[in-house]
């Protein structure tokens, strides 16, 4: 079965510093995705990496993806509070008929003033 | 609509009643995917839905999960004879492709609470 961790599990980081949030998955995907979901809420689609090497960048978060290291990091600058949510990496994988969605267990952001 | 949306939002249950949570899809979305999201943990997949075909159903906890499509597009989940472990947040997604071979758009989610 295919498994995918995320590192660390709680972050608590001030205002204004950087950080990296890290997807590790166990078996071969082209494809990485990352969602946020606030408290009580959906999740929110942030970025989609489609191939090895892909980067991307949104305001204040840039993903990127290895996939030879099966790795995905998650990269936060200069945080602010608004950003304070918890972060799912999910990887897809085909089966015989469908591309089914792993996800890992979130990381719970939570950005001080 | 816009987005994905699931009724109810909220459900609280007597142990051994049954529930129905409903799904309306994106509009012209073929795949549906059904999810499962207890407390602190990341969304794990129940069951897949390509038009009106279930074409996966190996994530469904155990017999007293069912799920329909039966025309192609709102969903209804259905839990018989709930029990407390099965309080969690389910959550519905459809995609544009078949297969599920794009981003998935998720609803809100329905939390059920079994007493």
């Amino acid at each position: 079965e295919l498994k995918v961790e995320q590192n660390p599990l709680f972050l608590s980081m001030q205002e204004g510093k950087n950080y990296t949030i890290y997807c590790n998955y166990s078996t071969t995907s082209d494809r990485l995705y990352w969602y946020r979901q606030d408290p009580g809420k959906s999740l929110e689609s942030l970025f989609v990496l489609l191939s090895n090497g892909a980067v991307k960048q949104e305001g204040r978060l840039m993903a990127s993806l290895d996939t030879k290291a099966r790795l995905s990091t998650l990269h936060i600058t200069a945080a602010v509070h608004d950003l304070s949510a918890t972060y799912f990496c999910a990887v897809d994988v085909f089966l015989y008929n469908f591309n089914k969605f792993y996800f890992g267990s979130g990381t719970k952001l939570n950005v001080k003033p | 609509g816009a987005g994905v949306s699931q009724s109810p939002r909220y459900k609280v249950a007597k142990r051994g009643q049954d529930v129905a949570l409903r799904c309306d899809p994106i509009s012209g979305h073929v795949s549906l995917f059904w999810y499962q999201q207890a407390l602190g943990q990341g969304p794990e997949f129940l069951t897949y839905f390509q038009n009106e075909a279930q074409l996966d159903k190996s994530g469904l906890p155990s017999d007293r999960f069912f799920a329909e499509r039966p025309e192609g597009s709102v969903s209804t989940l259905k839990i018989q004879r709930t029990q407390q472990e099965d309080s969690a947040v389910y959550l519905c997604a459809s995609s544009f492709l078949p297969r599920g071979d794009n981003e998935q758009f998720f609803g809100p989610g329905t939390r059920l609470t079994v007493l």
